[in-house]
């Protein structure tokens, strides 16, 4: 079956970093998704990642490594508008994506 | 119009009644989806379509209906709607299938009591 891991909250303090971890198992991959959704709002597209390695976007970084299985979400200089729930989303053999319940990042003063 | 809109923002309904939820875009996407979102589950697709005139299910279809008559619009419909329906549904779109990258509309929360 398909299966998507990733812890269901975290907190860390303004100004520190943080990694998300994820960890997936699907029928084929066509590449790897993470996605913010504040309360109440819509999920928005934050990292794409299709090859092995690291992808540098400002303050966020996304990482993935396909045979294991793994991806994280690297999220640097806290601001307290990052408080939000993590998607991570990978693509099965169909182009479809598969949904992880979410990390609930809680950013602290 | 800019990006992708819904409508209700928000609905209670009684067991029993037929609704349809809109889902319209502006950005000639392709492809459509409809998902709901329910507390501690990830998102769970219901429909979608690849391209005007075509849809399919998606992993919780039953009970939802879906037409792509254009491009631009994708009706989700509930024939008779069930307390287990409540949920917050979001509509999304993407340039074709295979690009993976999904824009969200505001979402609708439906009640069904």
């Amino acid at each position: 079956g398909q299966n998507i891991d990733q812890p269901t909250e975290m907190t860390a303090t303004e100004g520190a970093i943080v990694q998300i971890n994820c960890t997936y198992q699907t029928s084929g991959f066509n590449g790897l998704f993470w996605y913010q959704q504040h309360a109440g709002e819509a999920p928005t597209f934050l990292s794409y990642n299709v090859l092995d390695g690291l992808e540098e976007k400002g303050r966020f970084s996304s990482f993935l490594s396909r045979s294991k299985g793994y991806s994280y979400l690297l999220l640097k200089e806290l601001q307290m508008k990052d408080s939000a729930s993590y998607l991570c989303a990978p693509m099965d053999s169909n182009y479809q994506l598969i949904w992880g319940a979410g990390t609930k990042l809680i950013i602290k003063p | 119009i800019a990006g992708i809109t819904q409508a209700p923002t928000s609905q209670i309904l009684a067991a029993g009644r037929r609704m349809t939820l809109r889902c319209t875009q502006d950005m000639r996407h392709n492809a459509m989806y409809w998902y709901r979102q329910d507390l501690g589950l990830g998102l769970r697709l219901i429909h979608y379509s690849n391209t005007a005139g075509t849809t399919g299910k998606g992993e919780v279809p039953d009970g939802y209906s879906v037409s792509r008559a254009n491009t631009d619009d994708f009706p989700l419909t509930l024939a008779s709607a069930v307390p287990s329906q409540t949920s917050v549904y979001f509509c999304a779109s993407s340039d074709s299938h295979e690009a993976g990258e999904q824009f969200f509309g505001p979402g609708t929360r439906l009640t069904v009591l």
